[in-house]
């Protein structure tokens, strides 16, 4: 258990679909990121929120739609996915006070059929 | 643009060993360099964090270095066990809101 808590596990979506990924994170973190990891490749840094405002979006496709309404909670809305989109997708928080160990989620597992 | 780079991509070893896992970063302006595991279908666990006035940390059987002017890190388990098969990534901080980036692992199996 690190803290990070995501939902649902698994979930597999068709094309057409609309879905969301819940984080949750109750370690008192003022920053949150969701990050893409496909098989042979690095982790993708997809969003990155500070306090609820979002920081970074790494030219990540408009099917993907994040909201962070607290600096506990992020979302990352599905629209329209391509099966190349089938990934596991990881969120993490962080203090980013400077003495910043990354915490994770489990990660949800994406398959877009 | 940094880049982290992780030697080997795989690695098998017999229980007992002591090993040496490698990671390689090209901007040396890092604020840290931390280590993680993960395991199959998991997200990932933070073993250790060097923060850049820092030589070293360590954690039981972990040690992990850090040298920034050579830009490598290295992360040193001792007297492996089986329980220690995953894959271990590092992830280079330049610091500022996420400019971490993380490299393609070491995907490590200790034989029983």
């Amino acid at each position: 258990e690190t803290g990070v808590t995501q939902t649902p596990r698994h979930l597999v979506m068709g094309m057409t679909n609309k879905k969301s990924l819940k984080c949750e994170q109750h370690l008192g973190h003022n920053a949150m990121y969701w990050y893409k990891q496909s098989a042979k490749k690095p982790l993708e840094l997809m969003f990155v929120y500070n306090f609820k405002e979002q920081t970074e979006n790494n030219s990540v496709p408009s099917r993907f739609s994040p909201e962070c309404p607290n600096s506990s909670h992020l979302f990352l809305h599905l629209h329209t996915l391509q099966p190349e989109d089938s990934a596991l997708y990881l969120c993490a928080s962080t203090t980013r006070t400077g003495e910043d160990t990354i915490y994770f989620g489990e990660g949800s597992w994406l398959t877009v059929v | 643009k940094q880049e982290v780079t992780q030697i080997p991509a795989a690695l098998s070893v017999p229980e007992g060993e002591n090993l040496v896992l490698n990671c390689s970063f090209t901007d040396s302006a890092i604020y840290n360099l931390q280590w993680f595991r993960q395991d199959p279908g998991k997200g990932l666990t933070s073993l250790l964090l060097i923060q850049s006035s820092q030589r070293e940390q360590t954690s039981g059987r972990l040690n992990a270095s850090l040298d920034k002017s050579s830009g490598r890190s290295t992360l040193y388990i001792a007297a492996s066990q089986p329980g220690d098969s995953a894959t271990y990534l590092c992830a280079a901080d330049v610091g500022g809101y996420q400019k971490v980036t993380f490299g393609t692992g070491t995907k490590l199996q200790v034989i029983p």
